[in-house]
């Protein structure tokens, strides 16, 4: 059974980088897609970006600008970088796996809060 | 970008009665998928290619529709299908969510 743990800070200030880690185990990170989902308290879910394990990308047009999405294959992990952030960049941040490329989500992690908050 | 307008916003409902979920499209999407979410978890996947029920997922859920309308169909509730149900579409432009229906406790 493939498993997803989200890891990073809880808290970053205004105008600085959201940096998380998603680490894949009870399966390879190979031949698959790996995406980031955000959730802001209260509300819907909402595609950040996926990643192939071979490094292409591709992001959601409104949040294209800011967040770098990265793969490392050597440690099972992908990343998510989002820069300059507000505080309506306050969500709880989920890593999920692509059943097949920009499809549905069939594995997801627990979910890490950040806020952005001085 | 396609919208997806989920209705209702919340269903109550007797456990036994049977919930029917709409979610519609802005514009024809090709494929849909239902995830079920409880309180400080993640969502968890459920329906998928629209009709399609993931593993481990009780036949009392079923998915329908096409176009710009489609439907989640629990048959008859069980105390622990009270959840928020979100939609998501994919195979058109990048992939959006609608906001969530909540099935409480009637």
């Amino acid at each position: 059974q493939v498993q997803l743990q989200e890891s990073g800070p809880g808290l970053v200030k205004p105008s600085e980088t959201l940096s998380l880690t998603c680490t894949v185990s009870g399966g390879s990170i190979s031949n698959f897609y790996w995406s980031w989902i955000r959730q802001p308290p209260g509300k819907g879910l909402e595609w950040i970006a996926y990643i192939y394990y071979s490094g292409n990308t591709n992001y959601n047009p409104s949040l294209q600008s800011r967040a770098t999405i990265s793969v490392e294959t050597s440690k099972n992990q992908f990343s998510l970088r989002l820069n300059s952030v507000t505080a309506a960049d306050t969500a709880v941040y989920y890593c999920a796996r692509d059943a097949f490329r920009s499809s549905h989500l069939d594995f997801w992690g627990q979910g890490i809060l950040v806020t952005v908050s001085s | 970008e396609i919208v997806l307008t989920q209705s209702p916003g919340t269903l109550s409902l007797s456990p036994g009665e049977r919930a029917t979920l709409s979610c519609r499209a802005s514009q024809s999407v090709s494929y849909l998928a239902w995830y079920q979410q409880k309180p400080g978890q993640a969502p968890r996947l459920l329906i998928h290619g629209t009709f399609s029920r993931a593993t481990g997922i009780p036949d009392r859920f079923s998915g329908s529709g096409s176009g710009t309308d489609f439907t989640l169909t629990i048959s008859r509730l069980e105390p622990e299908d009270f959840a928020v149900y979100h939609c998501q579409q994919y195979g058109n432009s990048f992939r959006t969510f609608g906001q969530g229906t909540q099935v409480e406790i009637k």
